[in-house]
């Protein structure tokens, strides 16, 4: 089916390890984009692309890193996860510029740092 | 760091009720509002994307309005029924911003009781 999927749904891991959170897309979508949802805050972005090998960061960049090597993919990778980054993250894609085109979001991933 | 704001936080009504909820956002360099709905352990799913100051749009008994120049979008649900439960999001999308992208507010969470 076409969509977006995220993986894993569920994740826990240590502070220090590496952790890489995956989304994929099957509508050949421009635009995918990256948020963290924390209790009191809004979704805010961490780092978003507007095309294959083009990203640029969002409002919380800090200790993220991404890449986009296909226009379906777009991995975030915690290098060294901290404590702080316990969160539930999303990956959505919108067709073009975001401006007046909606953003369909990828169920989520559950992360968990101990 | 713009802000959006939505009111009010938390929402609780009886089936059948019709209830509307605000947001509020910057109205200098405005170039989009968005809406979507999130239910509990689920996605956000858009509902509209204005762009127009006077837009109305609505889908279903979900009904949308904007002021770009005052800054304000209200969301009305006429008869609410126990699935429109769900937390109601609104974004704004901030023409040639430093961010550059979707701005989300904190939501607006309906409780509908049957």
């Amino acid at each position: 089916d076409a969509g977006i999927t995220q993986s894993p749904r569920y994740k826990i891991t240590e502070t220090g390890r590496q952790v890489t959170l995956m989304c994929h897309q099957t509508w050949s979508h421009s635009y995918m984009f990256w948020y963290r949802q924390d209790l009191g805050h809004g979704l805010r972005l961490i780092y978003y692309s507007a095309a294959a090998d083009i990203t640029d960061k969002g409002e919380v960049p800090d200790g993220y890193v991404v890449s986009r090597s296909k226009t379906e993919n777009f991995p975030l990778t915690l290098e060294s996860a901290t404590r702080s980054q316990t969160s539930v993250y999303f990956c959505a894609s919108s067709e073009w510029s975001t401006g007046n085109q909606p953003q369909h979001f990828g169920d989520g991933t559950r992360l968990s740092i101990l | 760091i713009l802000n959006v704001e939505q009111s009010p936080q938390s929402l609780h009504v009886q089936e059948g009720d019709s209830t509307n909820f605000t947001c509020s956002f910057p109205s200098s360099n405005f170039y989009a509002l968005h809406w979507y709905r999130w239910e509990t352990a689920k996605s956000p799913e858009a509902l509209f994307v204005m762009t127009l100051n006077g837009d109305e749009k609505k889908k279903g008994r979900i009904s949308a309005t904007l002021n770009t120049k005052e800054g304000y979008s209200y969301l009305y649900i006429k008869g609410s029924q126990p699935e429109d439960s769900a937390t109601y999001l609104c974004a704004f999308y901030d023409y040639g911003g430093s961010q550059g992208n979707l701005i989300f507010g904190k939501g607006t969470k309906l409780s509908v009781k049957p």
